[in-house]
């Protein structure tokens, strides 16, 4: 079945750790994209990918990083969490057509 | 620069009513504009989405309006069911693809049995 998956689906983690939340898709679509969800339900891209070796900031400016090394793979990764990074992150992909395909999310704690 | 405007920012409806909510948008490069309905701890998923050649397009008890020339668009709900109870996106983008979907801020519905 075509899907997108995210891990982990929740974490705690202490300031100053460096985490890496993982997406991964099955439909072979060359773009994908990581939006940042707040508490008050708003969405704000902050990556997107066109395909293998392509990454781009979305309008929302983050610290994360993110890499695009297979079709499939788009991880995200703070080098050094801090509270202020405390939210929902959606990894989504697109194809030839017009939908976006959501995961479920991970919904990250810094401490 | 919020580029869709979205409301309200809840709704409350009594099971069997009508839900609608509301978006604006100013770009008029924009040509495909879907809705989302997310579930507590899940992501959005697409729900209808409209392109601007139609005013008005329905599936099952959800339906779409579009008017172009007040470059605004809303979601009907008719017979509002409890499992209905999500938050309601809609967003809009240019071109099949694009490299960014400008979402509204959201609208909680809730439906009262």
């Amino acid at each position: 079945e075509a899907d997108i998956y995210q891990t982990p689906r929740y974490l705690v983690i202490g300031t100053g750790k460096k985490i890496t939340l993982e997406c991964s898709q099955t439909m072979g679509h060359d773009k994908m994209y990581w939006y940042q969800q707040d508490p008050g339900m708003e969405l704000h891209l902050i990556h997107y990918s066109y395909g293998v070796n392509s990454t781009e900031k979305g309008d929302l400016s983050s610290e994360s990083t993110v890499s695009r090394i297979r079709t499939e793979h788009f991880p995200l990764t703070l080098e050094s969490a801090r509270p202020s990074h405390t939210s929902q992150y959606l990894c989504a992909s697109s194809g030839a057509n017009y939908g976006y395909t959501f995961g479920s999310g991970t919904r990250l704690t810094v401490v | 620069q919020q580029q869709v405007k979205q409301s309200p920012q809840s709704l409350i409806v009594q099971k069997g009513g009508i839900s609608i909510i509301n978006c604006a948008y100013e770009n008029t490069a924009f040509d495909y504009f879907p809705w989302y309905q997310q579930f507590p701890g899940k992501g959005p998923a697409l729900l209808i989405a409209i392109r601007p050649d139609v005013s008005e397009k329905k599936e099952g008890r959800f339906t779409i309006s579009f008017n172009k020339s007040a470059k605004q668009f809303s979601l009907h709900i008719m017979d509002s069911q409890p499992g209905d109870s999500a938050t309601y996106f809609c967003a809009a983008s240019k071109g099949p693809g694009a490299n960014n979907l400008f979402f509204g801020t959201g609208t909680r519905l809730t439906v009262i049995p």
